[in-house]
């Protein structure tokens, strides 16, 4: 049962443009949510993440936003650069003290 | 520099010829995972350790086996490898406490003919 989806494999958008990538859980016990971000033949690196105690949550370019209610979260890149294009990987972690991953996004910014 | 290594980074290999995936960290933390990643199924763990000699099954631990005897290195062993763990592995350590901002080494993309 896959706890985390992200609904979308692929998103392109254009140079200066917003990118909107969404994410979806299911456990409700959920109480920390995370972006890492993905380039070919590199690791995830971390983005930006987002307590359940807040619904948003803004680092320069990069906005997280959680609404709890939904269970639902969306990551906003404004604007978008040709070096955003990566797959991007939405997490989440509850009580378990564990990272669970969603299947991952990819992000094409063309100039 | 604060690093995960993994070492091969490429291995092409044969169903059951034992392999062993080494990771490394630098940056003293207690805790390490390796993941697998697939496609349309995301990044999946397979085992994590929270502290030397402490390890525990994660989500997909069949044909894996795991070992932690120092704090830096945590390799993953595959006794009898198959086709079917074919796939792109990634350690990944981060501090007790902090169980959320994971480092990632570069991933171990294996092949099992």
């Amino acid at each position: 049962d896959q706890q985390v989806k992200q609904n979308s494999p692929s998103l392109s958008v254009q140079e200066g443009r917003i990118s909107i990538l969404n994410c979806d859980y299911t456990n409700s016990m959920f109480d920390y949510f995370l972006w890492y971000k993905k380039y070919p033949a590199e690791g995830p690196t971390f983005l930006i993440s987002i307590s359940s105690i807040k619904d948003k949550n803004e680092d320069g370019r990069f906005t997280v936003f959680l609404n709890k209610s939904a269970k639902h979260l969306s990551l906003h890149i404004v604007p978008s650069q040709p070096g955003d294009s990566a797959v991007y990987f939405c997490a989440a972690s509850g009580n378990t003290d564990k990272l669970i991953f969603g299947t991952g996004t990819r992000l094409q910014v063309f100039p | 520099e604060a690093q995960v290594t993994q070492n091969p980074r490429y291995l092409i290999t044969v169903t059951g010829k034992k392999l062993t995936v080494t990771c490394s960290q630098n940056m003293n933390h207690e805790y390490m995972s390796w993941y697998r990643q697939d496609p349309g199924l995301g990044l999946r763990q397979i085992y994590y350790s929270m502290n030397v000699e402490v390890t525990d099954k994660g989500d997909v631990p069949e044909g894996y086996k795991v070992s932690r005897k120092e704090k830096r290195n945590f390799p993953l062993i595959l006794e009898s490898p198959s086709p079917n763990q074919t796939s792109l592995y990634f350690c990944a350590s981060r501090l007790a406490g902090e169980p959320y901002e994971q480092y990632f080494g570069p991933g171990t993309r294996l092949t099992v003919t």
